[in-house]
């Protein structure tokens, strides 16, 4: 059963505007969020993460936003460039174990 | 260039024979990860490593198998045992396997066996 879980497959934002992909997770004991981009024939590259213990995390353009009382979490970009097109994951640890989202896929048009 | 490789970017195999996918880090990374992508799906774990001379299952290890006699190198071999073997496989390292670091994944290698 899946434990994370990206219920848009794809989503398409225009150049400047904010893009918002989210994630539901079911196992309550996760206490480690992260959000990966990848690019195809590539392995994913590390975006941002988030400790259970908070529920805002800032990078620049990225902010993650963790809500533990409904199991949600939100990768807001702003603003969406171009450069952004790439299919998103979600994932969630818990030990060491990371279970993955199925992955949104981004186009942003210029 | 500190980073992961993984080798060779494409495989082309026959049904019934055994295939090793070759993984190296240099980043001194402990722990060490290999997963699966199908279309459609998230990357789901095979097995994982936390230290060398160890490792242990993940949610579809049935069919593969795995070494972890170097810190740097964490071949995965898909044998014949495992039904659907074509797929494109990653391979992760993270600092720790135990606490809250991210995982650096190689480019991946896409492998298809008719």
């Amino acid at each position: 059963d899946q434990q994370v879980k990206q219920n848009s497959p794809s989503l398409s934002v225009q150049e400047g505007r904010i893009s918002i992909l989210n994630c539901d997770y079911t196992n309550s004991m996760f206490d480690y969020f992260l959000w990966y981009k990848k690019y195809p024939a590539e392995g994913p590259t590390f975006l941002i993460s988030i400790s259970s213990i908070k529920d805002k995390n800032e990078d620049g353009r990225f902010t993650v936003f963790l809500n533990k009382s409904a199991k949600h979490l939100s990768l807001h970009i702003v603003p969406s460039q171009p450069g952004d097109s790439a299919v998103y994951f979600c994932a969630a640890s818990e030990g060491n174990q990371f279970y993955f989202g199925t992955g949104t896929s981004l186009t942003v048009i210029p | 260039d500190g980073g992961i490789t993984q080798s060779p970017k494409y495989l082309f195999r026959k049904e019934g024979q055994n295939v090793t996918l070759s993984c190296e880090q240099n980043l001194n990374h402990d722990a060490m990860y290999w997963y699966r992508q199908d279309p459609g799906q998230g990357l789901r774990l095979i097995y994982y490593s936390q230290i060398v001379n160890d490792f242990q299952k993940g949610d579809i290890a049935e069919g593969y198998s795995v070494s972890r006699e170097k810190k740097e190198s964490f071949p995965l071999t898909v044998t014949s045992a495992q039904k659907n073997p074509t797929a494109f496989y990653l391979c992760a390292s993270s600092i720790a396997g135990w606490a809250n670091y991210e995982q650096y994944f190689g480019p991946g290698t896409r492998l298809t066996v008719t």
